[in-house]
């Protein structure tokens, strides 16, 4: 099975720290998703990258940006965490051919305190 | 903007009912549906892909497509008490990017 992980389960962070939220997947997909999940408003994307140093921002890019420098690793980064980027925030992958749906990893909560 | 509508619920229904939980979708040109299943405090899980209209089982659930009411559902027979979850619906847009956007789900609450 494919495997997505993300690096923590809950995280709390002071108001502007910059923050790092890791994930990386173990079956050689090429795309790669970075959602947060809030009460209501459902899952939107915020960023996505469909290859190797590649990224193209989603619905709600501001406050964010992404690092894929290795095939298997997307990294978002709150470059100055503010309290309204509280929220569950979950890594997808899905394979580069052909029309798969994701397989997401098991989300950090965020805290931004 | 590209909307995924779903009732947020709760739908209840009894053990060994089917329970039918609906989305529709405002870009006619989409092409990819799934459902996804997300228990309390997890992560989204693919049950069911559709891309053709008509139905499409698999075990006890059925996903019907019909593009040109632009509506997608969801048919889980014989309800059990672990299926229940928060459903949501995703639809994969045509053109540029193909991003996909998820409705807000519907929680479904099957009573022993």
């Amino acid at each position: 099975d494919v495997k997505v992980t993300q690096s923590s389960r809950y995280l709390v962070k002071r108001t502007g720290e910059k923050v790092f939220l890791e994930c990386v997947q173990d079956m050689d997909h090429e795309n790669m998703f970075w959602y947060r999940q809030d009460p209501g408003l459902g899952l939107r994307l915020i960023y996505f990258s469909y290859d190797v140093k590649m990224k193209e921002k989603g619905d709600i890019p501001e406050g964010y940006s992404v690092s894929r420098e290795k095939k298997e690793r997307f990294s978002l980064i709150l470059e100055s965490a503010s309290t309204n980027q509280t929220s569950m925030y979950l890594c997808a992958s899905s394979p580069g051919t052909g029309d798969y749906g994701y397989t997401f990893g098991s989300g950090t909560r965020l805290t931004v305190v | 903007q590209k909307e995924v509508e779903q009732n947020s619920g709760p739908l209840s229904v009894p053990e060994g009912a089917i329970a039918s939980l609906n989305c529709t979708y405002s870009d006619r040109g989409s092409q990819s549906f799934f459902w996804y299943r997300q228990y309390s405090g997890k992560s989204p899980e693919l049950i069911m892909s559709i891309y053709s209209n008509g139905d499409k089982e698999d075990g006890r659930f059925t996903a019907q497509l019909n593009k040109a009411s632009q509506y997608v559902s969801l048919l889980i027979r014989d309800s059990q008490p672990s299926d229940s979850a928060t459903y949501l619906c995703a639809v994969r847009w045509s053109g540029g990017y193909q991003k996909v956007t998820f409705g807000i789900g519907t929680k479904l609450q099957v009573i022993p």
